[in-house]
């Protein structure tokens, strides 16, 4: 069965910190990981989506890939309390769009 | 990414009926899919609804309870039928778009069975 895991949280960082957001995935055979930013009450909106290893950069954001550790990583930036939100990772095999969903992780950005 | 919009965006309903819900995108996409997000829980893949033909279920889910229909590139529907409590949820149309088969949701539908 495909697991993709992460801690459910909540993460409390200050503003202006950097928030790290982790998720690990069990299928070696996933090829397209993804970051979705859920506010309450509102649907998921995509933030980035990685396939290679390394890091991709996007303004405030950088995703990291380790295939070799199945493990892929948020990071943001001078955290704003507008990033306040629940974090989903979403991994996609084969053809990749098919995901499969993490719990997620609620993010605190703190005055 | 495209404009995707679902009717309704919000509805009690009562145990036993049937609720359709409809999802319109403003471009043709090949790859239309269904998701549901039940109270405090991740995202799970219902179907992906097939333009032309049958919608392929994923593991759990039934056409009988959850009937779809894709008259076309630009619009889907899916039916939650004969409701229980369990079935209170959000329903997510979503569609594959641009680089990297990734995926947009729409705004949702926020279904409380009562």
């Amino acid at each position: 069965q495909k697991e993709v895991e992460q801690n459910s949280g909540p993460l409390s960082v200050p503003e202006g910190a950097i928030a790290s957001l982790n998720c690990t995935y069990s299928d070696r055979g996933s090829q397209s990981f993804f970051w979705y930013r859920q506010y309450s009450g509102k649907s998921p909106e995509l933030i980035m989506f990685i396939y290679s290893n390394g890091d991709k950069e996007d303004g405030r954001f950088t995703a990291q890939l380790n295939k070799a550790s199945q493990y892929v990583s948020l990071l943001i930036r001078d955290s704003q309390p507008s990033d306040s939100a629940t974090y989903l990772c979403a991994v996609g095999t084969g053809g990749g769009n098919k995901l499969t969903f993490g719990t997620g992780t609620q993010l605190k950005v703190e005055l | 990414s495209a404009v995707i919009s679902q009717k309704p965006s919000r509805d009690i309903c009562q145990r036993g009926t049937s609720l359709t819900i409809q999802c319109q995108v403003d471009s043709q996409v090949t790859m239309m899919f269904w998701y549901r997000q039940q109270p405090g829980q991740s995202l799970t893949l219902i179907a992906t609804a097939n333009q032309g033909s049958e919608a392929t279920y994923e593991s759990g889910f039934v056409i009988d309870k959850f009937p779809i229909s894709r008259p076309n590139l630009t619009f889907s529907t899916l039916t939650v039928s004969n409701m229980s409590p369990e079935d209170s949820s959000i329903y997510l149309c979503s569609v594959e778009q641009g680089a990297g088969n990734t995926i947009y949701f729409g705004e949702g539908s926020w279904l409380t069975v009562v």
